[in-house]
């Protein structure tokens, strides 16, 4: 049970090229989220999902995209990247939804735009 | 959206008990309270979680005042492995399509703990 896999561990983008971000769970939970966190600061959530083919947008969602067509895998897509993209990535799955289930965490992207 | 405040850092020496308080004055009625610890290049950990009153198990304890404008996390008797930075999220559940994630984690509270 590996629980929440992300990959790449670490990336280094130029400013105007795209990737995406890929986080698998083998929970079989049907939340999956993506946060964003910056040097010293807390998670801001970027987008989440309540099940296959069903996202929706978090604090955060400008210059992402996601989809979710699998109940395991969860990418992140990032269009055209920012120095302000420059973050570490968290991806997370719980069974309960959202504020009131538990949380598992994968290990994060470290992402640099240059 | 329920903002939170935390303290900024805390020091402490081993096995002593650390309360770390979070404030959350907008918090809503279906709210919960949901605290994580976080080590250097990892994920948050789930610690504990709870609605209202006091809810313990086998790491923590949360205290919740009737009016749920705060929330208090305890650690007992804490070890060098708990320096961590702890996180505390205040959010209910998410809904299906058309509604705004609301799940806002505070900027955390870095532990040091001294032998």
């Amino acid at each position: 049970n590996a629980g929440v896999t992300q990959t790449p561990k670490f990336r280094i983008l130029k400013i105007g090229q795209s990737m995406t971000l890929q986080c698998t769970q083998d929970m079989n939970h049907n939340y999956m989220y993506w946060y964003r966190q910056d040097p010293g600061m807390g998670l801001k959530l970027i987008y989440y999902s309540v099940g296959a083919g069903i996202t929706d947008k978090g604090e955060v969602p400008n210059g992402y995209n996601v989809s979710r067509s699998t109940t395991e895998d969860f990418p992140l897509r990032l269009e055209l990247a920012a120095p302000s993209q420059t973050s570490v990535y968290f991806c997370a799955s719980s069974y309960g939804s959202g504020g009131a289930g538990t949380q598992y965490f994968g290990p994060g992207t470290r992402l640099l735009v240059l | 959206l329920a903002k939170t405040t935390q303290p900024i850092s805390m020091d402490s020496y081993e096995g002593q008990e650390v309360n770390i308080t979070c404030s959350h004055n907008n918090i809503a009625t279906n709210d919960y309270i949901t605290w994580y610890q976080q080590f250097p290049s990892q994920g948050p950990r789930f610690i504990i979680q709870g609605y209202k009153t006091k809810v313990t198990n086998e790491v923590a304890s949360l205290f919740i005042p009737a009016d749920r404008k705060s929330s208090t996390l305890s650690l007992p008797r804490v070890s060098l492995s708990d320096t961590a930075v702890y996180y505390c999220l205040v959010g209910d559940r998410l809904g299906y399509g058309g509604s705004q994630g609301n799940l806002i984690f505070g900027k955390g509270t870095k532990l040091s703990v001294k032998p």
